[in-house]
């Protein structure tokens, strides 16, 4: 297994325009996450799943965000409007269990014009 | 919710030194504590893995240790390399959620 693998590395988008990113987890991790990390900051929390099934959303997270994980392996972040605050790199991590250990992807940078 | 900081944000030390990051939480009811690494412009890689009924976990040349009832943690780093130079992030799995610390960019000179 290679780990986590994000796509694409870098999006640049003008506003108003939508986004989707893609995750593919380590195969036998259930558990999916996915964060947003601005400059100077630690990652923010923003939703995971327990295979296909979406448990827990960030309060803070707009409606304009909507993810997906259809058959439990691979999981889509879609931002609809992108606003410039949506300038992040946007995480994506995943796990076998609550307790075990978390790994990362390398990331989607995303800037908004 | 749970609050995470982690002291110093910034730190500088010559190569060859031991050293102590720390990392402290709100919320004593935690699974576990996760130690990141992370490298300018790319992910994290986790170091170490402390879960809540655990006091250290040891990996290499790094030691990390855990007390829940007072809400800290410490990652201790022996015998500095410039190859060390990273930011550092601690998180806590709480409820359903990770909680990261802003992290401690460290700086080794050789």
């Amino acid at each position: 297994d290679t780990g986590v693998s994000q796509d694409p590395r870098h999006k640049i988008t003008k506003r108003g325009q939508n986004v989707t990113f893609r995750c593919d987890p380590i195969s036998e991790h259930n558990r999916l996450y996915w964060y947003r990390q601005t400059l100077g900051q630690g990652p923010e929390f923003l939703t995971y799943f327990q295979n296909e099934a979406q448990l827990e959303k960030s309060r803070l997270l707009s409606d304009r965000f909507s993810a997906e994980r259809p058959r439990g392996s691979v999981s889509t972040l879609t931002i609809q409007r992108t606003q410039q605050e949506d300038s992040a790199v946007y995480l994506c991590a995943s796990s076998l269990t609550l307790v075990s250990e978390q790994f990362f992807g390398p990331g989607t940078r995303l800037t908004v014009l | 919710k749970q609050e995470v900081t982690q002291i110093p944000a910034a730190l500088s030390v010559p190569e060859g030194e031991n050293l102590v990051l720390n990392c402290s939480f709100t919320d004593s009811a935690i699974y576990n504590l996760q130690w990141f690494r992370q490298d300018p412009g790319k992910g994290l890689t986790s170091l170490l893995l402390i879960q809540s009924s655990q006091r250290e976990q040891t990996s290499g040349r790094l030691n990390a240790s855990l007390d829940k009832s007072s809400g800290r943690s410490t990652l201790y780093i022996a015998a500095s390399q410039p190859g060390d130079s990273a930011t550092y992030l601690c998180a806590v799995a709480t409820g359903n959620q990770f909680y990261f610390g802003t992290g401690t960019s460290l700086t080794v000179i050789p």
